[in-house]
C-alpha cells in the first residue's frame, strides 16, 4: 500500500519563526490533504490540495504530484499554530493513509 | 451553521459493557468515517461508509461494530470483544461527488474504560 511519510517528527520554534513541514507519499494519489489538530484533539483541514499551491493566511501548501511530496508552510508562527499537522493522501479506494504527524511546539 | 456533531465529548465504560457513540453530520455527506487514536498516535480507521445500509471495516474493525440506517448518522459501537478500548475516537465526513473540501472532522470523544 501507501506510504506516507512526514518530517521532521518534532519541531520546536519561537513565535513569529517561519517553518517547512514535509510530505512524501510512495505512488500516485487521488489527492492529498493537510490537517491541524490542537491541542484539544480537535482535526481541522487546512488544505485539500492534490497538486499546485495553494495559500490561506500564514499558511500555504505546494504539491507535486510527480515528485510525491507536499509541502507545508508557516509563516511568522503564533503560538496557536502549536498542534501536530497531519498529512493524508486519499488512494484509488477513497481511502485516506496517514502520515505520522508533525508536532509543532510554538514558545513566546 | 453545517458540520459534525459527536456525543458524547466523553464516555467512561466499565469492563465487559458495550458503549455507542453518536455521529451526526447535516452536511449532506454521502461518506461517514470513523477512527481510532492512541496518545501520541496518528489516526487508523475503524469503519467506513459510503452510503445508507452499506459499511465497510478498516484496518482495525474487530470489536466495533456500525449502522447506517440514515445519511446523517454513522454510530459506532464499541463492544465487549474490544480489549482496549481507552483512545480517542473521531467520525468524520465527505462528500465522494464534490471533492474539493475533503474531509470534515467532529470534535472526537474520548473513551476511558474504568
Amino acid at each position: 500500500g501507501i506510504q506516507v511519510e512526514q518530517s521532521p517528527p518534532d519541531l520546536i520554534l519561537q513565535e513569529g519563526a517561519n517553518s517547512t513541514l514535509r510530505c512524501n507519499f510512495s505512488d500516485s494519489v487521488n489527492n492529498l490533504q493537510w490537517f491541524h489538530q490542537n491541542p484539544w484533539g480537535q482535526l481541522i483541514n487546512l488544505f485539500y490540495i492534490p497538486s499546485g499551491t495553494k495559500q490561506n493566511g500564514r499558511l500555504s501548501a505546494t504539491t507535486v504530484a510527480t515528485e510525491r511530496y507536499s509541502l507545508l508552510y508557516i509563516s511568522s508562527s503564533q503560538t496557536t499554530d502549536s498542534g501536530v499537522y497531519f498529512c493524508a493522501v486519499e488512494d484509488s479506494n477513497y481511502q485516506l493513509i496517514w502520515g505520522a504527524g508533525t508536532k509543532l511546539i510554538i514558545k513566546p | 451553521d453545517g458540520g459534525i456533531t459527536q456525543s458524547p465529548k466523553y464516555l467512561f465504560r466499565k469492563e465487559g459493557q458495550n458503549v455507542t457513540l453518536s455521529c451526526e453530520q447535516n452536511l449532506n455527506h454521502d461518506a461517514m468515517y470513523w477512527y481510532r487514536q492512541d496518545p501520541g498516535q496518528g489516526l487508523r480507521l475503524i469503519y467506513y461508509s459510503q452510503i445508507v445500509n452499506d459499511f465497510q471495516k478498516g484496518d482495525i474493525a474487530e470489536g466495533y461494530s456500525v449502522s447506517r440506517e440514515k445519511k446523517e448518522s454513522f454510530p459506532l459501537t464499541v463492544t465487549s470483544a474490544q480489549k482496549n478500548p481507552t483512545a480517542f475516537y473521531l467520525c468524520a465526513s465527505s462528500s465522494l461527488y464534490t471533492r474539493n473540501y475533503g474531509y470534515t472532522f467532529g470534535s472526537g470523544t474520548r473513551l476511558t474504560v474504568v
